[in-house]
């Protein structure tokens, strides 16, 4: 099946520096990227779709300029979280589907932790 | 709210018994996917099914779909030890590719 990394898979940053996560399909294009996040025991919240080329398009109540999201390739999507702080930290997934998939199917990269001191 | 409601939000049984999750929504959809992860990692993707589909199969895992009912239950079958995780729903509607996750029943089998 299709694979789709993440990098780094954790990460621990002090309050008020920037972290930047890579979202990366290995063998396919991805032309949408999606961005979820996961408090512990919770589920998955939508933060923002990506669409290679354009800009994203977020989730009500998710902030863009503190969530920067780039889509530069159609293999990588990045997710940068500014001036983060504690409350940030959580389990940051990325998935992406691409080709011509019609029925939604989607592949998640393995996550990445977050943790602001 | 948008969002599939699971239940049980918990569930233990013993290895060799069956476990049903069910899903439900309020919105229309255009499929019904299920997905499981292990504590700390990644979604691993176990089946979808559309919405013009009742049921499907795969392996010990048995997926039904109700529309009428707006409602999904997962089966998994003789369940094992390494069937432990949290089981999630997500639908998908429209065109956008987004996903909508549940709450999530997390499982526990015994040895």
């Amino acid at each position: 099946g299709a694979v789709v990394s993440q990098h780094p898979s954790w990460v621990i940053c002090k309050s008020g520096t920037s972290v930047k996560i890579e979202c990366r399909s290995l063998d396919f294009q991805a032309t949408t990227m999606f961005w979820y996040r996961q408090f512990p025991k919770q589920s998955l919240m939508l933060m923002a779709t990506s669409n290679e080329g354009s800009k994203a398009t977020y989730e009500q109540g998710v902030e863009k300029d503190k969530f920067l999201i780039n889509h530069a390739s159609l293999t990588l999507s990045t997710l940068t979280v500014t001036s983060a702080h504690p409350e940030d930290s959580s389990f940051y997934i990325c998935s992406a589907r691409g080709g011509t998939v019609i029925f939604n199917e989607q592949f998640f990269g393995p996550g990445t932790r977050l943790t602001v001191l | 709210s948008q969002q599939g409601e699971e239940d049980p939000q918990a569930l233990s049984i013993q290895e060799g018994e069956n476990a049903t999750m069910n899903c439900s929504y309020k919105t229309s959809i255009n499929n019904l996917q299920w997905y499981r992860q292990n504590s700390g990692r990644g979604l691993v993707h176990l089946i979808l099914i559309r919405s013009n589909e009742r049921e499907k199969h795969s392996g010990r895992l048995r997926v039904t779909l109700d529309t009428s009912k707006k409602s999904s239950s997962l089966l998994i079958t003789a369940s094992r030890a390494a069937d432990t995780a949290s089981y999630f729903c997500a639908l998908g509607s429209g065109n956008t590719g987004k996903l909508i996750f549940g709450q999530g029943t997390t499982l526990q089998v015994k040895p």
